[in-house]
This record gives structure tokens, sequence and C-alpha cells, in this order.
């Protein structure tokens, strides 16, 4: 069963504009949420995290916001630049394995437009 | 730094085959993983490893096999490469349970079994 559901595979937005990407998970052990971001040909690189414990992380133009009783989070950009263009991952952890393992959804592709 | 270093960066094998794929890491984390990524999957974990000596199966270990003797280096086995195998490989290294979760991706393996 998938544990972290992105129901999304691509969004297209408008450079300037915001990009929200959705998340939804179903493994109430799960206590830590990260986001990757990733270009073709390369490894995914970290992009922000935030704990159960809180329901918002800022950091510059991106903000995760965490929904705990709807078991869903969000990836918000402001502004989006074409530089953001990328596949984003959501991931998991939970802390019985405390980051040693994560559980990825399946990316949504983030096409921002000039 | 190099951070975590995969080779080689692409392999063709014919089914049957085995080989090798390496991995190592220069910031003296104590976990290291190995994932998949294939199309509308996500990344998906094959096996892991908290500390040296020490390394436990993930969602998809079938036809895959690991050892840890150092802190640095976390080799992936294909034993008896399968079509099914065809896949890009990211190896992944995080600190050991200091809250952080952050797992650090090397550049990825890309495989093709014929």
């Amino acid at each position: 069963d998938q544990q972290v559901k992105q129901n999304s595979p691509s969004l297209s937005v408008q450079e300037g504009r915001i990009s929200i990407l959705n998340c939804d998970y179903t493994n109430s052990m799960f206590d830590y949420f990260l986001w990757y971001k990733k270009y073709p040909a390369e490894g995914p690189t970290f992009l922000i995290s935030i704990s159960s414990i809180k329901d918002k992380n800022e950091d510059g133009r991106f903000t995760v916001f965490l929904n705990k009783s709807a078991k869903h989070l969000s990836l918000h950009i402001v502004p989006s630049q074409p530089g953001d263009s990328a596949v984003y991952f959501c991931a998991a952890s939970d802390r019985e394995t405390s980051g040693s393992r994560l559980t990825f959804g399946e990316g949504t592709q983030l096409t921002v437009n000039p | 730094n190099a951070g975590v270093t995969q080779t080689p960066k692409f392999q063709v094998l014919k089914t049957g085959q085995s080989m090798t794929l390496q991995c190592a890491q220069d910031m003296n984390h104590e976990y290291m993983s190995w994932y998949r990524q294939d199309p509308g999957m996500g990344l998906r974990l094959i096996h892991y490893s908290v500390g040296a000596g020490i390394t436990d199966q993930g969602e998809v270990p079938n036809g895959y096999n690991v050892s840890r003797s150092t802190t640095e280096d976390f080799p992936l086995r294909l034993l008896s490469a399968a079509p099914s195998q065809t896949s890009v490989y990211f190896c992944a290294s995080s600190y050991d349970g200091t809250g952080d979760h952050e797992q650090y991706f090397g550049p990825g393996t890309r495989l093709t079994v014929t």
C-alpha cells in the first residue's frame, strides 16, 4: 500500500505566481516530513522539512504546512521561478526509524512558465 | 567534502549477469540507504544500514544484497540481473538520530538490463 501519496503527477504555473504541491499520508506513526527537489540526471536534494509538533515551517520562498488531523501536507512556493521547474517528492519518517529510512510519494513534476 | 558518490553512472547488463553498484560517503554518517526510482512510483527503499555491520531490508529487497563493512561504503549487489531491475538507483546517507531526518543523495546509477 502506498503510505505517502502525491495525487498530482504534474503542475504548471506562471512565473511569479504561487505553486502549491500536495501530499497525503496514511501511516499515523509518521512524525517527520520532508520535501525533496529533483532535477533530471541528478540525485534528489533536500528542500524543507517539518516535524509533527509544528503545523508550519518557512524557509525563504518555501513554506510547508502540516494538517495532522487530515494527514495532509502541502508545499507552497511564492513567488515561483523558472528554476523551480523540477520533480518534487514528499517523504516521511517515523520516530522509530529516526531518519534511517524514508517513505516517498510518487512525485509531482512542477513546470514554471516564464 | 565529496558528499555521497556513486559509481558507475550508467551500466548495461544482460539478464543473469551480476554486478555491484558502489556507494561511498565522506560525511561520517551512520545511516546509509539504497533506493530505486521508477516512473510513477517515486523512490522505493531496497536496503538500509544503521551502522557498520548492520543492514536490514526495505520495501523491495528481492534480487539485491548489501553489506556494510565500513562506515564509508555501502555497496549494492545484483545477484542475477533481471529486466525488472532496470531502474535508476540512488544511494543516500544521514546522521544518526539527531532529530534531523534529512538524507543526502548521490547522483544515481542508471541501470538497464536487457
